[in-house]
């Protein structure tokens, strides 16, 4: 089945670019997506790439997808303390019919 | 905005007892999904259900777990009998498109088994 993988933390500081990376395994999506997980709060959309696209940009946020080694990432510019969260890359995994998520990053911003 | 609502947000029971989380996904939604999130570990995919039957499930679903939509507003995850193993975060989500559209999640049922 799908998988996808992400690392589990990344700290940062406050008013620097965060990179959270994340693999997959099944090519055949039309989307990937970006979800964002606050404490104590559910999972919540943050952005999305059609797969026949490289790169969106949406506001702070630069998403970049290398189909070729199935590699997503998501940058977050001039990173504040509020932007500390779990965010998931996930991947609609076809065979299923269901989004699969990746582990989770831990991003903490220091101030 | 309209939104996934779970109840309880935390449930504490004794292992072997049955439980019952519930969700009310989106009116106009007809995707509905169980994921679990047991502490520090992936949010995995328990359960998709479509016009009122399962269209998948996972490994993990077993014939412990059943889900039901009761009437028009409910969506139901029953644990017949539970496990200390299942102790985790139990999130409800609704979509509109299936999982090639925007799934909204619920804040969450927190079960303890003890």
């Amino acid at each position: 089945g799908e998988d996808v993988e992400q690392s589990l933390f990344l700290s940062v500081r406050e008013g620097d670019s965060s990179v959270i990376n994340c693999t997959y395994t099944d090519s055949s999506s039309t989307y990937l997506y970006w979800y964002k997980q606050e404490p104590g709060a559910g999972l919540q959309l943050l952005t999305y790439i059609f797969s026949n696209m490289d790169m969106k940009q949406d506001q702070r946020l630069t998403v970049l997808l290398n189909k070729k080694d199935k590699h997503l990432s998501l940058r977050i510019a001039d990173t504040q303390t509020g932007d500390s969260a779990i965010y998931f890359c996930a991947d609609p995994d076809t065979g299923r019919r269901a989004l699969t998520f990746g582990s989770g990053t831990r991003l903490q911003v220091q101030p | 905005e309209p939104e996934v609502t779970q109840t309880p947000s935390h449930q504490v029971t004794q292992m072997g007892q049955e439980v019952i989380l519930r969700c009310v996904p989106i009116s106009n939604h007809l995707y509905f999904y169980w994921y679990r999130q047991i502490l520090g570990q992936k949010v995995e995919f328990l359960v998709s259900f479509y016009n009122n039957e399962i269209s998948e499930k996972s490994e993990i679903f077993d014939d412990q777990f059943s889900v039901e939509r009761p009437d028009g507003s409910n969506f139901t995850l029953k644990i017949r009998s539970t496990k200390l193993e299942d102790s985790a975060m139990y999130f409800c989500a609704s979509s509109e498109r299936g999982a090639t559209g925007e799934l909204f999640f619920g804040e969450g049922s927190r079960l303890t088994v003890l």
